[in-house]
C-alpha cells in the first residue's frame, strides 16, 4: 500500500531564518506531488505541484520554492521566512491519472517568530 | 476554471440528528468531484468521490453525497451526527485533464450532545 511522509510535524522559525520541509512516498510510482498551505480558519491555498522529477509549477508567486530532486521526494524551501509564511503546511499525491483522489501527509505547523 | 462554493462556513448539529453540508461547483466539463474531512492539526481524509459513475456516492463512516448535474451541487448527508463528525470538510473538483484539485474554503461541523 501507498503512504506518505511529512516532516517534521511541528517547527518555530525565526524571521529571516531557512526553511525545508519534506515529503516522501512510499509504495508507488511517478506520482503526482502538491504542497499546500492552509493558514489558521481558511480553505486550502496549492502553492507547488510536479508531475515528474525536475518538473515544478508555482501556483502563487512567494518567497517560497520546491524541488522533486527524486520521483517520490518533494521539498519545499525557503531562504528567508516572513511572518507572514506562517501556517499549515500539507503535502499530498496522486497518481498520473484523470480524475484520481490525493492522499495527504499529515501536515507540519510552521511558526514564524 | 473550476470552482467549488461551499455555501456554510459553520453547521452546528445536535448528536443524533442529520448532518447536510452543502457545495456546488463551476465546471466547464465533466468533473470529478471529492470530500475530504480533516480533524484538528491532521491531513485530511477522503471521505468519497464522484467520477462519473452512480450520481449517488456512499463514503465511509456512514458519509454520502449525490451528484446534481442540473443543480451543479455535490451535497454531503449523513443520517445521524456522531459527536466524532466534529471537524472540517472541504469539497474539491478536478477536472478531466486537469493536475490540480480546487479546494472549497471549507464547512467547520459542531456536533453538541
Amino acid at each position: 500500500s501507498q503512504t506518505i511522509h511529512q516532516w517534521p510535524a511541528t517547527l518555530v522559525q525565526p524571521v529571516g531564518s531557512p526553511l525545508s520541509l519534506e515529503c516522501t512516498v512510499e509504495g508507488t510510482s511517478n506520482p503526482n506531488l502538491y504542497w499546500y498551505r492552509q493558514a489558521a480558519g481558511r480553505g486550502l491555498q496549492l502553492l507547488f505541484y510536479s508531475v515528474g522529477i525536475g518538473q515544478i509549477s508555482s501556483e502563487v508567486p512567494q518567497n517560497l520554492s520546491a524541488s522533486r530532486p527524486q520521483d517520490r521526494q518533494f521539498i519545499l524551501s525557503s531562504k528567508k521566512l516572513l511572518l507572514s509564511d506562517s501556517g499549515f503546511y500539507l503535502c499530498a499525491w496522486r497518481r498520473g491519472e484523470l480524475n484520481t483522489e490525493a492522499f495527504f501527509g499529515q501536515g507540519t505547523r510552521l511558526t514564524v517568530v | 476554471a473550476q470552482s467549488v462554493t461551499q455555501l456554510d462556513s459553520h453547521v452546528s448539529v445536535s448528536e443524533g440528528t442529520p448532518v447536510l453540508l452543502r457545495c456546488n461547483y463551476s465546471s466547464s466539463y465533466s468533473p470529478s468531484l471529492f470530500w475530504y474531512v480533516q480533524h484538528p492539526n491532521k491531513g485530511l481524509q477522503l471521505l468519497l468521490k464522484y467520477t462519473s459513475a452512480a450520481t449517488l456516492v456512499k463514503g465511509i463512516n456512514g458519509f454520502e453525497a449525490e451528484f446534481k448535474k442540473s443543480e451543479t451541487s455535490f451535497h454531503l448527508t449523513k443520517p445521524s451526527a456522531h459527536m466524532s463528525d466534529a471537524a472540517e470538510y472541504f469539497c474539491v473538483v478536478s477536472q478531466s485533464g486537469f493536475q490540480k484539485l480546487v479546494f472549497g474554503t471549507g464547512t467547520r461541523l459542531l456536533v453538541s450532545p
